[in-house]
């Protein structure tokens, strides 16, 4: 297993752009987070699914983020419009049961809003 | 709801010196505490959880519910370990709160 794959590694854009990042889960696990990494604020949970249904997004920024999860291998997150202060590293991880507390990182996506 | 605070966002010290990396929490259940490390240019990854009780890389973390902490310790810091290392709280529902982070230094 590749582990959890995200793509792209790097994006730049500029500011109002719409902005995507993709995720592919480990296999077999059923459920997946988004975080975003920054150096003022460390490492914060945006969102989470729980096969496939979105359980808590409290971390979601505001309106201009949005996530989904179409099915078990894929999740995306979008921002739409984005703003500077976007400008992180976000990541995407998954994990197996409940009882499973071991969550298994992507390497992550350089946003860079300009 | 549930805080985990690392107080020191940088940590520097010489191979060889031991070190200590602080985290604090609050939690008003049992907590599951873990600490996770991000080595340059590798991904985020578990390093070690309380309930193991286990020593990794030379790495032990002990949970202290009087002082509400479970600060990671080596008694022999060496170059390898520079990373980021972040603490975290497991709530019931499988959520992770992380602390801020804190980056080793070890320098030779």
């Amino acid at each position: 297993d590749a582990g959890v794959i995200q793509s792209p590694r790097h994006e730049v854009t500029e500011m109002g752009q719409e902005v995507t990042l993709r995720c592919k889960p480990i296999s077999g696990h059923d459920y997946l987070f988004w975080y975003r990494q920054t150096m003022m604020r460390g490492l914060e949970l945006l969102i989470y699914f729980n096969n496939n249904v979105p359980i808590d997004d409290s971390g979601m920024p505001e309106d201009r983020f949005s996530a989904k999860m179409p099915n078990a291998s894929f999740s995306t997150l979008k921002i739409q419009p984005s703003e500077p202060r976007d400008s992180a590293v976000y990541f995407c991880a998954s994990s197996s049961s409940p009882t499973s507390y071991e969550q298994y990182f992507g390497p992550g996506t350089r946003l860079t809003v300009t | 709801a549930q805080r985990v605070t690392q107080p020191e966002k940088l940590l520097s010290v010489f191979k060889g010196a031991p070190v200590e990396l602080k985290c604090n929490y609050s939690y008003s259940g049992s907590p599951e505490l873990f600490w996770y490390v991000q080595y340059s240019r590798q991904r985020l990854q578990l390093l070690l959880r309380h309930i193991s009780r286990e020593s990794i890389k030379g790495f032990t973390a002990d949970l202290n519910k009087g002082e509400t902490s479970f600060h990671l310790k080596k008694p022999f810091a060496q170059e390898e370990d520079s990373a980021m290392y972040y603490c975290a709280l497991s709530a019931p529902s499988n959520m992770l709160t992380f602390g801020g982070g804190t980056r080793l230094m070890v320098k030779p």
